[in-house]
């Protein structure tokens, strides 16, 4: 069975500060895709990055970046200087050897202007 | 290309009737997948499709629901007898997997924008 943890639901922080949205994952398969999507109010789920077991190296896109640790089981997503339209739900997936993507709870950020 | 669509966005029923939902995904996209989602939680998978061929249930998917992909291209998902508990954001999803080099397991979903249903 596959899990992932999302346990902050609900973040808020003033624009221009950083956030740190957290994801934990639980899985018995050594080859695992990891997914991060953002669902702002519109309500269609946007994909935002992918990354396989294999490669734990940093990823940074803009102001996003990702932070992948096989040894804790996290793939936590960072936003540098948040802006207002980043207000969203963020869900964090992972899809093993089954074929859907499991979803964690998600994250509800709120950029306050 | 226009992106997954479904279709009805939004849906009011009273309990007991039926209700259909639809879902056209990209047009090159071999996988189609279902999702549900209840407020404040993450989707959960109902089914997935390759091509026309339903290859995954999940047991939330009980005998009052019924998915087709018949040419393997638009699904529809049937929800029969409906109950205040089917309320809920109907997600449809595709992907294109298995092709161009790319792991199946590597492959993105890319959701549409949902149906809304609503249980009187």
């Amino acid at each position: 069975a596959q899990k992932v943890t999302q346990a902050q639901t609900e973040i808020s922080v003033v624009e221009k500060e950083d956030v740190t949205l957290d994801c934990v994952y639980e899985t018995r398969d050594t080859t695992y895709y990891l997914f991060w999507y953002k669902q702002p109010p519109s309500g269609e789920l946007v994909f935002l990055i992918r990354r396989n077991s294999f490669d734990e190296q940093n990823e940074i896109s803009g102001r996003y970046s990702w932070n992948f640790q096989k040894s804790t089981s996290s793939f936590n997503f960072t936003i540098t200087a948040s802006q207002v339209v980043d207000s969203a739900v963020y869900f964090c997936a992972l899809r093993g050897s089954a074929r859907q993507l499991t979803f964690g709870s998600g994250t509800q950020l709120t950029v306050l202007p | 290309d226009t992106g997954v669509s479904q279709d009805p966005r939004h849906k009011i029923t009273k309990r007991g009737q039926n209700v259909t939902f639809r879902c056209d995904p990209i047009s090159e996209h071999n996988r189609l997948y279902w999702y549900r989602q209840t407020l404040g939680q993450g989707p959960e998978f109902l089914t997935y499709f390759q091509n026309e061929a339903q290859l995954e249930k999940s047991r939330l998917l009980s005998d009052r629901f019924s998915a087709e992909r018949p040419k393997g291209s638009f699904s529809t998902l049937e929800i029969q007898r409906t109950e205040q508990g089917d309320s809920a954001m109907y997600l449809c999803a595709s992907s294109l997997a298995g092709k161009l080099g790319v792991p199946s397991g590597a492959n993105v979903l890319t959701f549409g924008a949902g149906s809304r249903l609503t249980v009187l």
